[in-house]
């Protein structure tokens, strides 16, 4: 199975200063058909989850600009540029390049 | 609008069986897979099971294989995931969710939330 490791797993941020989630796979995530299957997940308390990005650097509809996603292989990260108070809130990475489908344990960004 | 909305939650005794069933609106169901994911109390998600658009693949999380099934009746849009031989460590909120990989369209439902406990 493809871990996926996520550093840190909680994140305290500023208002209006960046942030950084990174994960890292135990396994390449680039697919026989040439994609990486990574994702991001965002989690708001109390709400279900959502996805932010696909195959690495695609933004989902309505996502924000200030989310982006980068990396490649086994090392990825997710990126705020000005962290806004409707941020706060479990952040996963997940992979679907490989079943099982796997999830980060999560990174908690609070204010 | 695109919904997902789960029904079938309940508390059941360990070794008991669930079905949880999830009704798709807004979308084109039959063309897309469809997926449950379960988070345990104060845990992080877990992928649980994916159905093909058509029904003829399936796959599992090694540890839900062979007791739950997961189905779907594109007929009624509805996507299901029958639970037998439910241990304690089965409780979650259990979500229905249609993603795609190479597209931007993902959704979730609300889910239910399954107890197993004596």
């Amino acid at each position: 199975d493809a871990v996926m490791t996520q550093s840190p797993l909680s994140l305290p941020v500023t208002l209006g200063q960046p942030a950084s989630i990174s994960c890292r796979s135990s396994q390449s995530l680039v697919s026989s058909d040439g994609n990486t299957y990574l994702n991001w997940i965002q989690q708001r308390p109390g709400q279900s989850p959502r996805r932010l990005i696909y195959t690495v650097s695609n933004r989902d509809s309505g996502v924000p600009d200030r989310f982006s996603g980068s990396g490649s292989g086994t090392d990825f990260t997710l990126k705020i540029s000005r962290v806004e108070a409707e941020d706060v809130g479990v952040y996963y990475c997940m992979q679907n390049t490989h079943w099982p489908w796997t999830f980060g344990q999560g990174t908690n960004v609070e204010i | 609008e695109v919904q997902l909305v789960e029904s079938g939650g309940d508390l059941v005794q360990p070794g008991g069986s669930l079905r949880l069933s999830c009704t798709a609106s807004g979308f084109s169901f039959s063309t897309y897979w469809m997926t449950w994911v379960r988070q345990a109390p104060e845990k992080g998600l877990e992928w649980v099971a994916t159905i093909k658009n058509d029904g003829t693949d399936k796959y599992y999380v090694d540890s839900v294989r062979g007791r739950f099934t997961v189905s779907r009746d594109n007929a009624k849009s509805s996507l299901y995931l029958q639970m037998n031989s439910l241990r304690a460590e089965d409780t979650a909120l259990y979500y229905c969710l249609c993603t795609t990989r190479r597209s931007s369209f993902d959704r979730w439902g609300q889910g239910a939330l399954v107890t197993v406990s004596p």
